[in-house]
């Protein structure tokens, strides 16, 4: 089993709707990422979280939203989509005191 | 703001040959540099770090090397074959633990 797994990995959505994407992971790491990735642009973080209680914005949190519900459990949602939401978003772990990030096999998103 | 720049053109090369990929950085003195790979549809994959008092960092056929004056990095595969075509992304810490990604390169390696 992946240690860093994402649900759903494909999905198409409507402009207007809210949706969920959904992070888990059985590393044990305190922190998780959620990064969005687009072609020629590289991976820019949305958000991300040092524990349950420390959530933090990126340099693209406009539009998103997330929730730590456990160590291992990080959600992002999109709360209205818009079509330039359209990316693969990608979820990342990383050990207290580690420099490593474990990444997800990400979640294709299309806002139609 | 912090800056990674790599090549965004592909790299083609022949199996067989070295692949040298560059990553520049401005604005920012990184305490260490990572590099990661990313095959198509799947995330980046760890692959070296460097701190900033290491030159060079060897790992089976790959290298990577680091100029904190330059503020560069370069990165090579030896001995290349198909199966290392990939992109292959730059990566440094701003300092705060989130980490900046560079664009990538990607590479064709050619049997």
């Amino acid at each position: 089993d992946a240690d860093v797994t994402q649900t759903p990995r494909n999905r198409i959505t409507k402009t207007g709707k809210r949706i969920m994407l959904e992070c888990s992971q059985t590393k044990g790491h305190d922190r998780m990422y959620w990064y969005r990735q687009d072609p020629g642009l590289g991976l820019r973080l949305i958000y991300y979280s040092f524990d349950v209680k420390d959530i933090n914005k990126g340099e693209i949190s406009d539009g998103y939203s997330v929730s730590r519900q456990a160590q291992a459990k990080f959600s992002l949602s999109l709360e209205s989509a818009i079509p330039n939401q359209t990316a693969l978003y990608f979820c990342a772990t990383r050990a207290s005191g580690g420099n490593i990030q474990y990444f997800g096999a990400g979640t294709r998103l299309s806002v139609l | 703001s912090q800056k990674i720049e790599q090549n965004s053109e592909a790299l083609n090369i022949q199996e067989g040959k070295t692949a040298t990929l560059t990553c520049n950085y401005t604005n920012y003195s990184p305490a260490y540099l990572q590099w990661y790979r990313q095959d198509p549809g799947r995330g980046p994959v760890f692959l070296l770090l460097i701190r900033e008092n290491e030159k060079e960092k060897r790992k089976e056929r790959l290298k990577v090397t680091f100029d904190t004056t330059l503020k560069q990095s370069l990165f090579h595969i030896t001995a290349s074959q198909p199966a290392d075509s990939a992109t292959y992304l730059c990566a440094l810490e701003d300092g705060g633990f989130k980490t900046i990604f560079g664009a990538g390169t990607r590479l064709f390696v050619k049997a």
